[in-house]
Parts: C-alpha cells; sequence; structure tokens
C-alpha cells in the first residue's frame, strides 16, 4: 500500500540552525501538507500545498519557516534558524479523495 | 468548521465492541464527519467518513443519527493495538482543506 514517507525519523540540532525535513508523498497525490505535534499537545496545521504554492497556512507558519517541492517526489519544510519551541513531531501528509495520509513524522529536538 | 465534542478517555476490553462518541451538534448540510487515530506519536491514521447514512469499512463502522447532530464510531472487536487516540472531525470533503484536531478520546484496551 503506498505510503508518504519522511526523513529522517529523528534531527537533532543547534538552536539558530537551519534544519529541512523531507517528506516523499503519495506518487498520484497532488495536494500536501505539514503538522506538528508538541510533546502532550494537540496536532497542529502548519501550511497546505498545491500547484507549486501555499494555498493556506496557521499563524504558526511564519517567516522562519518555508516549504518547496524540489522535484516531483519530495516535499519540504525548511526552519531558517530553529528555536528551543520549535521541538516537536513533525508530520507530513498529502491528500486524496478528502482523505489525509500521514506519514510517520520526524522527532525535531532543538538544543 | 463545526465543533465537536468527545469523551476525554474510555476504557474497553479486548474482543469487545468499542463505541466513541462525537457531538457535533452545529455540523452543515455539507460537512462530513471524518474519524481519524493516532497510536502513540505515530502519523493520525484516517479511518472512516460519512456524511448521513451509516458507513462500515474494514476497520470500524460509523452511525450517525438522523439529525446529524451526533455519532458513534466502532470498533467491533478491540484488540490491544487498537489502543489510540481517536478524532471525530466535522469538515467539508475536499482535497484541500486541513483538518483541524481537537483533544479527542484516549481508547485504552486492556486484556
Amino acid at each position: 500500500e503506498p505510503e508518504v514517507t519522511q526523513t529522517p525519523s529523528h534531527q537533532v540540532t543547534q538552536m539558530g540552525q537551519e534544519v529541512i525535513l523531507r517528506c516523499v508523498p503519495i506518487s498520484n497525490h497532488l495536494y500536501f501538507y505539514w503538522y506538528r505535534q508538541i510533546l502532550g499537545q494537540k496536532v497542529e496545521f502548519l501550511v497546505s500545498f498545491y500547484n507549486n504554492e501555499i494555498s493556506e497556512k496557521s499563524e504558526i507558519f511564519d517567516d522562519q519557516f518555508s516549504v518547496e517541492r524540489p522535484d516531483g517526489s519530495n516535499f519540504t519544510l525548511k526552519i531558517r534558524s530553529t528555536k528551543l519551541e520549535d521541538s516537536a513531531m513533525y508530520f507530513c501528509a498529502s491528500s486524496s479523495g478528502g482523505k489525509l495520509f500521514f506519514g510517520s513524522g520526524t522527532q525535531l529536538s532543538v538544543l | 468548521d463545526a465543533k465537536t465534542t468527545q469523551p476525554p478517555s474510555m476504557d474497553c476490553a479486548e474482543g469487545r465492541a468499542a463505541n466513541l462518541p462525537c457531538n457535533h451538534s452545529t455540523i452543515s448540510g455539507n460537512e462530513y464527519v471524518y474519524w481519524y487515530r493516532q497510536i502513540h506519536s505515530q502519523g493520525p491514521q484516517y479511518i472512516i467518513h460519512g456524511l448521513k447514512n451509516n458507513e462500515t469499512n474494514e476497520m470500524a463502522s460509523l452511525i450517525i443519527t438522523e439529525d446529524r447532530k451526533s455519532s458513534t464510531l466502532i470498533l467491533p472487536h478491540a484488540t490491544l493495538r487498537d489502543t489510540a487516540v481517536y478524532y471525530c472531525i466535522v469538515r467539508l470533503r475536499s482535497n484541500d482543506y486541513k483538518l483541524s484536531f481537537g483533544a479527542g478520546t484516549t481508547v485504552t484496551v486492556r486484556a
């Protein structure tokens, strides 16, 4: 069964460093998303992406964040200058037929 | 999106049916009821969705009341692997629409 894959599964970085989280959505899906979940809290929407542009973003998704689909398969989330509060599990998702399919996540730890 | 209300937690015996309630009294006529679950910090997983008719798939059944103000997700024979947080989400059916996750119901299946 097709699935959304995310790499790396764990990422440790120093505060102020840039990180890129990578995702390979399901191949025939056209809509892509990033969500995050801080430990013990709700799953929060960050951004949705369609046709090579952002279609919606939340208040969390400020200028430190960017998304890109650099080729036909990858979908990336970049955090330019990480803060301690960016530590969270980041989930990528893609959608078809109204259903979202999530990856297993990247655990980002900012030290 | 219409707001949903779910009990914070419930227990279920292994092998028995688990009935998870959800109230969505402000649901509009074109909004669907979706259920997702999240097993211990994995990515959320789609379970089932419906508009007004009852629905069944290999994972669960969804019973929606005639007035559509509430619904019940039924896991017919709960196993230990069904221990998870279950989210009831009301939204328009669209390829591009973010999900808004609440706190959900933490279901613990006990042997």
